[in-house]
């Protein structure tokens, strides 16, 4: 167990609408990182967030946004949804708001869009 | 976009039987990291080797690391059946991303 936690575990929405992740990371921690998994993939990082402020982006487009707290739990928002979106949604936690340190996953969130 | 693959896509192998599985990445790196991953849960982290190292042990895990080729392994001895996962190699590629490659999945047979 890595102490970060994410819910729910599962979801299921249909195109267009739009969802909340949610992810608590591990205590001590002041990162966290999104990703996405698609099946039979590798996970593509979505965004980092270090002490509240984006720090970092990939390839995503702008209607996946995220918010990070000041206990540094975290939220992943996605508007208007896309069959494509369809994924396993990992957070992880780390210190330094580096990606070149140890990081630490969740379990994640299967999101199926219909 | 991935940057690194694996090599094997899939392995197996009998329980007691090393697995090695290899990683090639496009750029350089400060560090590369190997994870698993049991049935499309979340990552654990195996091993971290840095860009100056060049072998690194774990337990029943050996990584190695070319920087000049560009390219890891990961050796597994001794494979039980839990060891049968995916595996992922994961590089900075100086960049502020963390690059996944497409990972190795591994079925180790009782």
């Amino acid at each position: 167990e890595t102490g970060v936690t994410q819910s729910p575990t599962h979801l299921i929405k249909t195109r267009g609408q739009q969802v909340t992740l949610r992810c608590s990371s591990q205590s001590g921690h002041n990162t966290v990182s999104w990703y996405q998994q698609a099946l039979g993939q590798g996970p593509q990082f979505i965004f980092q967030y270090y002490r509240e402020e984006e720090n970092g982006r990939g390839n995503f487009p702008p209607r996946f946004s995220g918010l990070q707290f000041p206990n540094y739990s975290s939220e992943l928002n996605v508007n208007a949804l896309e069959l494509d979106d369809s994924a396993l949604y990992l957070c992880a936690s780390s210190l330094g708001g580096t990606h070149q340190e140890t990081q630490y996953f969740g379990p994640g969130t299967r999101l199926l869009v219909l | 976009s991935q940057q690194g693959e694996e090599d094997p896509q899939a392995l197996s192998i009998q329980e007691g039987e090393n697995a090695t599985m290899n990683c090639s990445y496009k750029t350089s790196i400060n560090n590369l990291q190997w994870y698993r991953q049991n049935s499309g849960r979340g990552l654990v982290h195996l091993i971290l080797i840095r860009s100056n190292e060049r072998e690194k042990h774990s337990g029943r895990l050996r990584v190695t690391l070319d920087t000049s080729k560009k390219s890891s392994s990961l050796l597994i001895t001794a494979s039980r059946a839990a060891d049968t996962a995916s595996y992922f190699c994961a590089t900075d590629e100086r960049t502020d991303k963390l690059i996944f490659g497409t990972g190795t999945r591994l079925q180790v047979f009782p």
